[in-house]
C-alpha cells in the first residue's frame, strides 16, 4: 500500500534556529501533501496544502513565512520552521493520497516530533 | 466539509467486541467516511473506509446506514493493543483535498 515517509521523527533544536522536516510519498507520485500539526492531549490540526511547483496554501491563522513549506518534486514536501521558538514545540505529520484513485485514503507519515529549546 | 461528532472516550475489556459511533449529520454526497487510529508520538494509521452499507476488512468492519448520517466503526474481539485514540473523518477522497480531524474517541482496553 502506498506509504509516506517522514524524516526525522524527532528533532530538538535551540530557540531561533530553523529546522526543516522532510515528507515523501515512497511508491506514488504526490501533486499535493498536507501538513497537520498536534499538540499534546490534542487533535491533529490542519496547517497547510503543499502543491507541487507552485505555492502552498496556508490554513487562518498559519504564519507562512515562518513555516516554509517547498514541493519541489512529485515525492518529497518539506516544511521548513524558521525562526524556532518555544511555543511552536509541536508533533508535525504529513500526508499524502495517492492521485487518480476516487477512494484513495489519506496516508499519513509518523510524524516529526519537535522540541525547541 | 462534514463536522463530526464521536464520543470522547470508551472503555472496553479484552476480547470484547467495541463499536464506536460517529455523527456526520451534513455528509455530502460525494463524502467518504474514513477511520484511523493513532498511537502516542505516531501517525494516524488507516483502518478502513466505506461510502454506504457495510465495508469489512481484516481488522475492523464498517456499517453505514442509507442516510449516511452517520457510521459505527466494529473493533471485534480488542486486545490492550488496541488502547489507541480513533477518529472518523468524512470528505472527499480527491487528491488535493485535506481531511479537517475531529476530537476523536480515546478508547481504553482493560484486561
Amino acid at each position: 500500500g502506498a506509504v509516506v515517509s517522514q524524516h526525522p521523527s524527532w528533532v530538538i533544536c535551540k530557540s531561533g534556529t530553523s529546522v526543516k522536516i522532510e515528507c515523501r510519498s515512497l511508491d506514488f507520485q504526490a501533486t499535493t501533501m498536507f501538513w497537520y500539526r498536534q499538540f499534546p492531549k490534542q487533535s491533529l490540526m490542519l496547517m497547510a496544502t503543499s502543491n507541487e511547483g507552485s505555492k502552498a496554501t496556508y490554513e487562518q491563522g498559519v504564519e507562512k513565512d515562518k513555516f516554509l513549506i517547498n514541493h519541489a518534486s512529485l515525492t518529497l514536501s518539506t516544511l521548513t520552521v524558521t525562526s524556532a521558538h518555544p511555543e511552536d514545540s509541536s508533533f508535525y505529520i504529513c500526508s499524502a493520497r495517492e492521485p487518480g484513485r476516487g477512494d484513495s485514503p489519506l496516508h499519513f507519515g509518523n510524524g516529526t516530533r519537535l522540541t525547541v529549546t | 466539509l462534514a463536522k463530526t461528532t464521536q464520543p470522547i472516550s470508551m472503555d472496553s475489556y479484552e476480547g470484547q467486541e467495541v463499536n464506536i459511533t460517529c455523527s456526520h449529520n451534513n455528509i455530502a454526497t460525494n463524502d467518504y467516511i474514513t477511520w484511523y487510529q493513532q498511537f502516542p508520538s505516531q501517525g494516524p494509521r488507516f483502518i478502513i473506509q466505506g461510502y454506504k452499507t457495510k465495508v469489512t476488512n481484516e481488522v475492523a468492519s464498517l456499517f453505514i446506514p442509507a442516510d449516511r448520517k452517520s457510521s459505527t466503526l466494529s473493533l471485534p474481539r480488542v486486545s490492550l493493543s488496541d488502547t489507541a485514540v480513533y477518529y472518523c473523518l468524512v470528505g472527499l477522497n480527491q487528491a488535493g483535498t485535506a481531511l479537517i480531524f475531529g476530537k476523536g474517541t480515546t478508547l481504553s482496553v482493560s484486561s
